[in-house]
Parts: C-alpha cells; sequence; structure tokens
C-alpha cells in the first residue's frame, strides 16, 4: 500500500515562515493531488488546503500549498503561535483508498 | 449552517458490534459523497470507509474489509456504520466527514464518537 511521507515536525519563531513537505506518488498525488489538515489537540481535522493550492473560505491565506508531480508542500507564512499544531497531507489513492500522511508536528519557539 | 454529529460510540468487548451513526443537518447526505475516518490514540488519521454519491460506490479500507458496513438513510439524512468482530485495534474516536466533491477534499467533519474494545 502506498504511503504519504512528510517529516515529523517542524518549528519555527512567531513571524518566521515554515514548510512542510509531502511525498507520495504517481497513483495518489500524482493522480489526485492532495490535501491539507490540520488539527488541535482533541479535536476533529480541518480543513486547510485542497486540490493541492486553493484555501476554503475562512482559512486565512498566511496557509499556502503548492505540489509538483509527486510531492507537495504546505506553507505557513507569519507563524503565529496559534498555528501550533498536527498538519496531515491526504490524498485519494487510484487503487481506492484514502491516505493520510504521517503527520508534520509544528512548534512554535 | 452545516453539522455532522456523530453517535453511537461506547465500550465493548473484542468480538462485539457497534453501529455508529452521524446526522447530518445544513445539507443532504444523499448529495455528497461521505467518509469515515478514525483517529486512534498517538497514532495518525486512518480513513476507513467511503459511500459515493450513488450507493453502489462503496469502499473500505482493508483493516476492516469484511467487517464493517457503511450505509446511509436518505429520511433520517444520516450516515451510519456497522462495526462487528471488533478488534482492540479497532480502538479510536471515529469521526464522520462529508466530501466537498473536489478530489477526496473532507471539508466538514463531526466531533467525533469513542470507542473502545476492551475486555
Amino acid at each position: 500500500q502506498s504511503v504519504l511521507t512528510q517529516p515529523p515536525s517542524a518549528s519555527g519563531t512567531p513571524g518566521q515562515r515554515v514548510t512542510i513537505s509531502c511525498s507520495g506518488s504517481s497513483s495518489n498525488i500524482g493522480t489526485n493531488g492532495v490535501n491539507w489538515y490540520q488539527q488541535l489537540p482533541g479535536t476533529a481535522p480541518r480543513l486547510l488546503i485542497y486540490r493541492s493550492n486553493q484555501r476554503p473560505s475562512g482559512v486565512p491565506d498566511r496557509f499556502s500549498g503548492s505540489s509538483s508531480g509527486t510531492s507537495a508542500s504546505l506553507a505557513i507564512n507569519g507563524l503565529q503561535s496559534d498555528d501550533e499544531a498536527d498538519y496531515y497531507c491526504a490524498s485519494w489513492d487510484g487503487s481506492l483508498y484514502g491516505l493520510f500522511g504521517g503527520g508534520t508536528k509544528v512548534t512554535v519557539l | 449552517e452545516v453539522q455532522l454529529v456523530e453517535s453511537g460510540g461506547g465500550l465493548v468487548q473484542p468480538g462485539g458490534s457497534l453501529r455508529l451513526s452521524c446526522a447530518a443537518s445544513g445539507f443532504s447526505v444523499s448529495s455528497y459523497a461521505m467518509n469515515w475516518v478514525r483517529l486512534a490514540p498517538g497514532k495518525v488519521p486512518e480513513w476507513i470507509s467511503y459511500i459515493g454519491r450513488s450507493n453502489n460506490i462503496i469502499y473500505y479500507a482493508d483493516s476492516v474489509k469484511g467487517r464493517f458496513t457503511i450505509s446511509r438513510d436518505s429520511a433520517k439524512n444520516s450516515l451510519f456504520l456497522q462495526m462487528n468482530s471488533l478488534r482492540d485495534e479497532d480502538t479510536a474516536v471515529y469521526y464522520c466527514a462529508r466530501d466537498g466533491g473536489t478530489n477526496w477534499d473532507l471539508d466538514y467533519w463531526g466531533q467525533g464518537t469513542l470507542v473502545t474494545v476492551s475486555s
């Protein structure tokens, strides 16, 4: 079964830019793009980015996404203390199942 | 306002069964694909099932195939997950999530319901 690979952690000081990578394969990100979710402790995941680079209404434009081939990245500009959370990439795989990445814990120093 | 409210979780012994419900408001469950996703303590989200807008498109994760059944009732505007032959490793918070229709973007999630499988 395919996997989506993320770094386990990322950090930055307030105001800095943090980027998170997500590596997949041609059967998932390469075909279906990627979505990004933010999860705060004890809450359900929240959709941050869909179709690799689109923001749902209500998501600050400090969050942006990009993708190229079988990889994608999420950028957080102007890091704030309430951005401290777990971030997951996700994609539908052509073998007919949903995939979540291993998650990246973002710490605001 | 779109809302999803799960119920039906609880403590069950290994080998037992539970039926989870997800009541929707603000939209019709029959107009969207829907999913169940679970989150076990200390683990990453795990997708477990998908039902398309037409009920004949249903997918399951290998970990639950043959044991779990997803369904929906348009009259009740609800999604369900029948879970049989439960195992310790099925212990998790179970979320229903709406598929926004753009490459499996899960745009609305419920608050989750806790399932604990233990003797």
